[in-house]
């Protein structure tokens, strides 16, 4: 599978600042998705990281509020913006397709996620 | 909208026994059926996936058991074990689609 990392692993912020996650993945690989999942939850699409251009976000989130950067096939990243307390979740990094074509186009992979807490 | 319903939300199952989770969905267009694991304090992992044209597939003591014409699909898990413990979300993708949808989660829990 491929392995994926997340920075940080674990934050608590203040109210009305802002956090930004990387994801770093060890293969290139075609697509990039950021889901949050809220304690005892199942999981939920933000948005797909489109390389090169801007983000495909789902219905209920917007750019201002989840920025998203995907400067390469291996790398992404994304901001929660002017926190709250109900941002407070899992986030996570997924990815499918490597360009290698070692996996299975269908499996998706997850990193280990991001815990926020806004206070 | 639920596309994709997860039953039952928890479970607890003795040392040895069959785990049983099971999944619905009504669109006929989903073409792929992902099973996925989660420790907490984990990400979600890749347990086993079905296509609609098999009915069954193992991998150990993991099996999925899938009924195109009820679009029902089941994850057995043989001889359950405590370390089998864990959050099991069942999940389904449209042909064509990149979006996978999750049920909502099966909490497992093997007692000794």
């Amino acid at each position: 599978s491929a392995v994926i990392s997340q920075k940080p692993s674990r934050d608590i912020c203040q109210r009305g600042t802002s956090l930004t996650i990387q994801c770093q993945v060890d293969s290139q690989v075609t697509m990039m998705f950021w889901y949050r999942q809220q304690p005892g939850q199942s999981l939920t699409l933000i948005a797909t990281a489109n390389q090169g251009s801007e983000a495909t976000y789902e219905s209920g989130f917007v750019i201002d509020k989840f920025p998203i950067s995907r400067p390469n096939l291996t790398f992404s990243t994304l901001t929660v913006s002017n926190m709250s307390p109900e941002d407070s979740s899992i986030y996570l990094c997924s990815v499918r397709d490597t360009l290698s074509g070692a996996l299975d186009h269908n499996e998706q992979f997850f990193g280990p996620g991001t815990r926020l807490t806004v206070l | 909208q639920q596309q994709v319903k997860q039953s039952p939300q928890s479970l607890i199952v003795q040392k040895g026994g069959i785990s049983i989770i099971n999944c619905a969905y009504e669109n006929t267009a989903f073409d792929y059926f992902p099973w996925y694991q989660q420790f907490p304090g984990k990400g979600p992992a890749l347990l086993i996936a079905i296509r609609p044209d098999v009915s069954e597939k193992k991998e150990g003591r993991f099996t999925i058991s899938f009924n195109k014409s009820a679009k029902q699909f089941s994850l057995h898990i043989m001889d359950s074990q405590p370390g089998d413990s864990a959050t099991y979300f069942c999940a389904a993708r449209k042909r064509g689609y990149q979006k996978v949808t999750f049920g909502i989660g099966t909490k497992l829990q093997v007692i000794p």
